[in-house]
């Protein structure tokens, strides 16, 4: 099993340019997650998603927007990138409520010049 | 106003002794609380879970307590190893909502010298 899968591994952006983060679970989970991971800040939560079709807000959504219009998959936008979105971005997935493991992704090193 | 914390200095000790390392949390009241191991430019790893009923959980040479009236939860690894090098970070669920929105803390990297 691949688990969870994040593609780049590495992207360097100029301000002001777009991208797209893609995040994809082999394992049938219902949740994913959007983290992203700065020095001397622990993991923080972007966006979340509880079913196909489903997202929500997280600690610190803004700047970005999501979108799983299929189970698997969890994209992760920058719609106008900004020197404070370099960072570290990890996808996870649990299987349900209560409780249980989260399984992340290898993570997206995003650098913003 | 709520935090989660572990020591950010880097903890050294020598294989075959315990590592022990500790969260501490403030205006937190988590049904459970979570320990992930992440090595450098990966993941973080999932190790142990352990409820609010559950005083100490095991696992191989792992062992978490979790004490609510504390509000800490203390990690230990026994006969460390240094391929047990790595950053350990707590986790809890300041809602319980089931959506498992984690609040991290910072970790702490721990060093396992032959």
């Amino acid at each position: 099993n691949a688990g969870v899968t994040q593609t780049p591994k590495f992207r360097v952006l100029k301000t002001g340019q777009s991208m797209t983060l893609l995040c994809a679970q082999d394992m049938n989970h219902e949740y994913m997650y959007w983290y992203r991971q700065d020095p001397g800040m622990g993991l923080r939560l972007i966006h979340y998603s509880v079913g196909e079709g489903t997202t929500a807000k997280g600690e610190v959504p803004d700047g970005y927007n999501v979108s799983r219009l299929k189970k698997q998959n969890f994209l992760l936008g920058l719609e106008s990138a900004a020197p404070s979105q370099t960072s570290v971005y990890f996808c996870a997935s649990t299987r349900g409520r209560g409780g249980t493991e989260a399984f992340f992704g290898q993570g997206t090193r995003l650098t913003v010049v | 106003s709520q935090k989660i914390e572990q020591n950010s200095e880097a903890l050294n000790i020598q294989e075959g002794k315990t590592a022990t390392l500790t969260c501490n949390y403030t205006n937190y009241s988590p049904a459970y609380l979570q320990w992930y191991r992440q090595d450098p430019g990966r993941g973080p790893v999932f190790l142990l879970l352990i409820r609010e009923n559950e005083k100490e959980k095991r696992k191989e040479r792992l062992k978490v307590t979790f004490d609510t009236t504390l509000k800490q939860s203390l990690f230990h690894i026994t006969a460390s190893q240094p391929a047990d090098s790595a950053t350990y970070l707590c986790a809890l669920d300041p809602e319980d909502t089931g959506f498992q929105k984690l609040v991290f803390g910072t970790g702490t990297r721990l060093l396992v010298s032959p």
